[in-house]
């Protein structure tokens, strides 16, 4: 069975400029999330999608990040403009209704 | 915001020892969840524990769960150097959407 495909494996931008994460869940997942691990701190929902709609996003600084999953299957979460306390491991992970969940193996971003 | 809080925050111990961690949560649990993060990488899963159980064992890994205290542990036996790694617990409350949310962590070092 595949994983859970996350890109870029790295990402170094300029405070400002804006950047794009990608990830493929494993097929028939509905539940899809996106999570923010800063350095030494366990993983932080940022939200979370059923097919495509959103369940939960109370912690996704909405001014600056925007998350989609077109057709229920690969996400991408966006931010824009970053700051430099948006660097983080980014976490993507999707469930099926009796398994755990599976993760990526995230997106690393540096914010300089 | 955190649900679960591992204790200790960094455990170091000698290859063949036993390593205990610890993890109190603060609401009502339908399960608990322990994962292993090796640095960079993603998380992998571990073990699950329901709630109505209080129990559980895997290969070298032992989990306990005391609801009435709101905590769990992980023991692993007969440490190797490659269980070097960081333990988060994740726990869902329950409900129509599988949210897991995690602890800060327990940093684990085996030396050789």
């Amino acid at each position: 069975e595949a994983g859970v495909a996350q890109s870029p494996r790295y990402k170094i931008i300029e405070k400002r400029q804006s950047v794009a994460f990608w990830c493929n869940p494993i097929s028939g997942h509905a539940t899809l999330y996106w999570y923010q691990q800063i350095l030494g701190q366990g993983p932080k929902l940022l939200i979370q999608f059923q097919n495509n709609g959103v369940v939960d996003d109370s912690q996704l600084p909405k001014d600056r990040f925007s998350a989609e999953r077109l057709k229920g299957v690969d996400s991408t979460l966006k931010i824009q403009p970053a700051k430099l306390e948006d660097s983080a491991v980014y976490l993507c992970a999707s469930y099926a209704l009796g398994t755990e969940a599976f993760f990526g193996q995230g997106t690393r971003l540096t914010v300089v | 915001s955190q649900q679960g809080e591992e204790d200790p925050q960094a455990l170091s111990i000698q290859e063949g020892e036993n390593a205990t961690m610890n993890c109190s949560y603060k609401t009502s649990i339908n399960n608990l969840q322990w994962y292993r993060q090796n640095s960079g990488r993603g998380l992998v899963h571990l073990i699950l524990i329901r709630s109505n159980e209080r129990e559980k064992h895997s290969g070298r890994l032992r989990v306990t769960l005391d609801t009435s205290k709101k905590s769990s542990s992980l023991l692993i036996t007969a440490s190797r150097a490659a269980d070097t790694a960081s333990y988060f617990c994740a726990t869902d409350a329950g409900g129509s959407n599988y949210k897991l949310t995690f602890g800060k962590g327990t940093l684990l070092t085996v030396n050789p």
